[in-house]
C-alpha cells in the first residue's frame, strides 16, 4: 500500500529536550516536505527536499532541523524544543511537485512542548 | 514568496452546490492544487490545475485562470460527509508549496 508514515504519531516532551520525528514513504517519490498545522493558519511549510541531499527553506524554518540522506526518509529535527513548537505537523511527498502537483500527506504527530 | 486567500468559512444544505474561491499572488506559479481535510486528519488530495480551464472528477470540479489570479473549487450534490475544510495550494517553480488557510464548509440537513 503506497503511504506516507510519520512517528510518533503524538508526543509530548519538555523545553529543550532534542526529538526527532520520522517521515519514510514507499513510493519512490522525490519531493518530500514538512507543514505544521496551528489552528486558523492553515498549513505552513517548514523544509522541503527536492531529491536525495536537496534540502531548502519553507517559511517557517527557525528552530527546525532536516535531513534527505536517503529518497524515501526525511526526518525533522527539533535540536531545542520550545512552546510555540506546539502544533500539528504533516510530512508529504509527491512524484515531482509540480507535476501533477499531488503531495501524498502522512496521518500527522501531534507535538506539545511544555 | 506567494499568497493565498480563501474564505474562512462557508454554509451549504444537502444536496446543494458550492464554490469555494480560491485568489492568489505569486511569483513561479506552477498551478493550483485543492486538498481535503477532516477534522485533524491528513489533507487529501482532491485536484490540480495547471492549465487554465475546468477539470471535473466526479461531484467535484476546479477551475483556474492565471490572468486573473483566480481558482475555484466547485461541490455538486452536497452531501453530510462533504463537511471538511478545503486548501487551495500552490507549488512554485522553486520547490516551495504555499497553502491557503483553509475554508471550513459545513453542509446542513
Amino acid at each position: 500500500e503506497a503511504q506516507v508514515t510519520q512517528n510518533p504519531r503524538y508526543l509530548i516532551t519538555v523545553t529543550g529536550k532534542k526529538l526527532t520525528v520520522t517521515c519514510s514513504q514507499n513510493m519512490n517519490h522525490e519531493y518530500m516536505s514538512w507543514y505544521r498545522q496551528d489552528p486558523g493558519l492553515g498549513l505552513r511549510q517548514i523544509y522541503y527536499s527536492m531529491n536525495v541531499e536537496v534540502t531548502d527553506k519553507g517559511d517557517v524554518p527557525e528552530g527546525y532541523k532536516v535531513s534527505r540522506k536517503e529518497k524515501r526518509n526525511f526526518p525533522l529535527i527539533l535540536e531545542s524544543p520550545s512552546p510555540n513548537q506546539t502544533s500539528l505537523y504533516f510530512c508529504a511527498s509527491s512524484l515531482s511537485l509540480t507535476s501533477p502537483g499531488e503531495l501524498f500527506f502522512g496521518e500527522g504527530s501531534r507535538l506539545t512542548v511544555l | 514568496g506567494q499568497s493565498l486567500e480563501q474564505p474562512s468559512e462557508v454554509t451549504a444544505v444537502e444536496g446543494a452546490i458550492v464554490q469555494i474561491n480560491c485568489t492568489y499572488q505569486t511569483s513561479g506559479f506552477y498551478g493550483l492544487s485543492w486538498y481535503q481535510q477532516h477534522d485533524g486528519g491528513a489533507p487529501t488530495f482532491l485536484s490540480y490545475n495547471a492549465l487554465d480551464g475546468l477539470e471535473e472528477t466526479g461531484r467535484f470540479s476546479s477551475f483556474l485562470s492565471r490572468s486573473d489570479s483566480y481558482g475555484y473549487l466547485l461541490l455538486q450534490e452536497l452531501q453530510m460527509k462533504d463537511s471538511a475544510s478545503y486548501f487551495c495550494a500552490a507549488p512554485d517553480d522553486a520547490g516551495k508549496s504555499t497553502f491557503g488557510d483553509g475554508t471550513t464548509l459545513t453542509v446542513k440537513p
